[in-house]
């Protein structure tokens, strides 16, 4: 199947500051791609819709200024999170659609110290 | 607004011992439905989607079936490696993102 890298695997910050999520289409290019989270023995909420070459469409409830979302490349679309708080540790993952159906990066933990 | 209902939350079985996940759901259109594979700390796993009624898809111990209303997703003879949770997600249409249920917690225990 597809294959999609998200990086990095987990990541530790303090509040306040600012990091940044990659994800890659590995043999397949995406002209779109998608943000998720997921809190603890919760289900994936969308969080964003990124088109390549466009701005990010947002779900309702998520702040585009806070969840800064870039897609430069038909094979990599990142997710900065700004400004981190301790409410913003979750479990972040992009997906991506290849012919054969929708692949999902590894994920992203993210704790906010 | 389209919704994907999963039961059971939980279930625990007996290495061997089959059993089906059910995945109802509501959309207007449907593309595709789709079942995953998560393990803790991971992404989901893609596993079968299912496009029109009747159809049916089988890897290793797992078959998924298609009804209008609901899929099922049947675990013949489990093993503890089986253990994770699998997601139930629907498309309703073109490049629009998956809706997805909660999931159902599944432990085989040896």
């Amino acid at each position: 199947g597809a294959v999609v890298s998200q990086h990095p695997s987990w990541v530790i910050c303090k509040s306040g500051t600012s990091v940044k999520i990659e994800c890659r289409s590995l043999d397949f290019q995406a002209t779109t791609m998608f943000w998720y989270r997921q809190f603890p023995k919760q289900s994936l909420m969308l969080m964003a819709t990124s088109n390549e070459g466009s701005k990010a469409t947002y779900e309702q409830g998520v702040e585009k200024d806070k969840f800064l979302i870039n897609h430069a490349s038909l094979t990599l679309s990142t997710l900065t999170v700004t400004s981190a708080h301790p409410e913003d540790s979750s479990f972040y993952i992009c997906s991506a659609t290849a012919s054969v159906g929708l692949f999902f990066g590894s994920g992203t933990q993210l704790s906010v110290l | 607004e389209d919704q994907v209902t999963q039961s059971p939350e939980a279930l625990r079985l007996q290495e061997g011992e089959s059993s089906s996940l059910n995945c109802s759901y509501t959309v207007s259109g449907l593309r595709g439905l789709f079942w995953y594979r998560q393990d803790p700390g991971k992404g989901p796993e893609f596993l079968f989607t299912l496009y029109s009624a009747g159809e049916e898809k089988e890897k290793e111990r797992l078959k998924a079936t298609l009804t209008k209303k609901e899929s099922f997703l049947h675990i013949t003879a489990p093993k503890p490696e089986d253990s994770a949770t699998y997601l139930c997600a629907v498309q309703a249409g073109g490049n629009t993102p998956l809706v997805f249920g909660k999931g159902t917690r599944l432990s085989v225990i040896a």
